[in-house]
């Protein structure tokens, strides 16, 4: 049964970076659809992107790329998130979740989700 | 991008009463795979979401079969046969044919 445990919150400030991570276990890593959502206060979700560690190269939701680096560490078994510049609308709960599948264009059946981490952005 | 939508945005419910939810969307999501690709998602209160349905109306592992999802192309619906008080939360469907987007969602509360 895959785990994923995420660290955690962070206060930042405008103009920086924000890096979570999402540790796996119970499973095989590197074979497994990793995937970055969000949920900003009075919002839905939205996907970020995600990445299967074994191929390396991750897939990012369009209005996040150039914002967004998704990397999978096979040593220590995590899947980090990068994000820049960041802004006051990027405060909200992020999560990874694993997928049962993936399409060209990104995820289906994120059947195992991290805790959330709660990220504020503020000066 | 496809945009999702739901209804309704909210659904009070009686406990063991039947509810239904539906979800639009822009374009159709059948694959010609056969598949169409809609999940259905519940996050309770104060916790990660769930998944409940992929592929439309495949239930995921551990959810009750008082869960059901059906619908085809462009129009979709969330069942459920008797509301169960810890039902609560709001629902979110999701795409991933072209992108990944999600509906507004619908909150689900006790009447």
């Amino acid at each position: 049964q895959v785990q994923l445990v995420q660290s955690g919150a962070e206060l930042k400030k405008p103009g920086s970076s924000l890096n979570v991570s999402c540790k796996v276990s119970g499973g095989p890593f590197v074979h497994q659809n990793l995937n970055w959502l969000r949920e900003a206060p009075g919002q839905g979700l939205e996907w970020l992107g995600g990445i299967i560690p074994v191929f390396g190269v991750a897939n990012y939701a369009q209005r996040f790329q150039g914002r967004i680096t998704i990397i999978a560490d096979e040593s220590t078994n995590t899947v980090s998130m990068e994000l820049r510049s960041l802004r006051s609308e990027d405060t909200a709960v992020y999560y990874c979740a694993k997928a049962r599948g993936v399409t060209i264009f990104g995820p289906y059946g994120m059947d195992v989700w991290g805790q959330g981490t709660t990220v504020t952005v503020s000066s | 991008d496809i945009v999702m939508t739901q209804s309704p945005v909210s659904l009070p419910v009686t406990p063991g009463e039947p509810a239904s939810i539906s979800c639009r969307s822009s374009q159709s999501l059948l694959h010609n795979n056969g598949h169409n690709y809609l999940d259905w998602y519940l996050q309770k209160p104060g916790q990660s979401p769930q998944l409940l349905i992929y592929f439309a109306s495949e239930r995921a592992s551990g959810v009750p079969d008082r869960f059901s999802g059906s619908g085809s192309g462009t129009d979709f619906t969330l069942k459920i046969s008797k509301v169960e008080p810890d039902d609560v939360g709001i629902y979110y469907c999701m795409q991933s044919l072209q992108a990944v987007t999600f509906g507004g969602g619908t909150k689900v509360e006790i009447k």
